[in-house]
């Protein structure tokens, strides 16, 4: 079974600085590896994802991520946050090998201030 | 089309009553599923159908009962609930063939149950 762990469940930082969001993952199957956000009263939205390839991914919007098989972690980053990147952030994997099923970790808030 | 559209936005409903939700997608997905996310949690997959066939129920309680009638349409019709069925549910499609990678969410219907 897959599993995912966000240790942190809040984190706030202030306008302009780095985040980092953490993620850790337990499979005994290859994996593929996502991170969703969710703005306040919406559905999810993809963030970016690690299918193969590169172990560094990047988003439109500035936020990178870099898988690390031997640490079994998907950590996400952004060098310098906006007050409209405040919202939850999900990490969530699923088996390469053929899986419907999405299996999120309990998600991380991200409050920017000002 | 790149949208999965859920109807309606909010529904409030008492626990002798019978609704629906409703999700639609015009991406040609033939993969769509239901999640129900409760508050500050992460989503959990109820349902899941594959070329409008049920491939997938993670043990959902039968007061809850999904139908696909066509490959672009979900319904969750919903029976006897229970105030601790209010929640976030979410709807979501894919390309059978990438599966849980190229999940498409919807913006899902706010249930309340009184």
């Amino acid at each position: 079974a897959q599993s995912v762990t966000q240790l942190d469940s809040q984190v706030p930082v202030f306008e302009e600085a780095p985040v980092e969001l953490r993620c850790n993952y337990s499979s005994s199957v290859s994996v593929y590896l996502f991170w969703y956000v969710q703005y306040p009263n919406q559905g999810l939205q993809l963030l970016l994802k690690y299918l193969s390839g590169s172990t560094l991914v990047e988003s439109i919007n500035g936020f990178e991520a870099e898988f690390n098989k031997s640490q079994t972690s998907f950590h996400l980053r952004k060098p310098s946050v906006h007050i409209s990147d405040t919202a939850e952030y999900f990490c969530a994997v699923t088996r390469r090998d053929s899986s419907y099923k999405l299996i999120f970790g309990s998600g991380t808030r991200l409050l920017v201030r000002p | 089309d790149t949208e999965v559209t859920q109807t309606p936005k909010h529904l409030v409903m008492g626990m002798t009553n019978k609704k629906s939700l409703k999700c639609e997608q015009h991406m040609g997905h033939r993969a769509m599923y239901w999640y129900k996310q409760k508050a500050k949690k992460p989503p959990e997959l109820m349902f899941v159908y594959s070329y409008e066939k049920l491939s997938i129920n993670e043990s959902v309680p039968s007061r809850f009962s999904p139908e696909c009638p066509n490959s672009s349409l979900l319904n969750l019709h919903l029976h006897a609930l229970q105030p601790e069925d209010s929640a976030l549910y979410l709807c979501a499609s894919s390309d059978s063939s990438t599966g849980a990678y190229g999940y498409t969410f919807g913006s899902g219907t706010r249930l309340t149950v009184v």
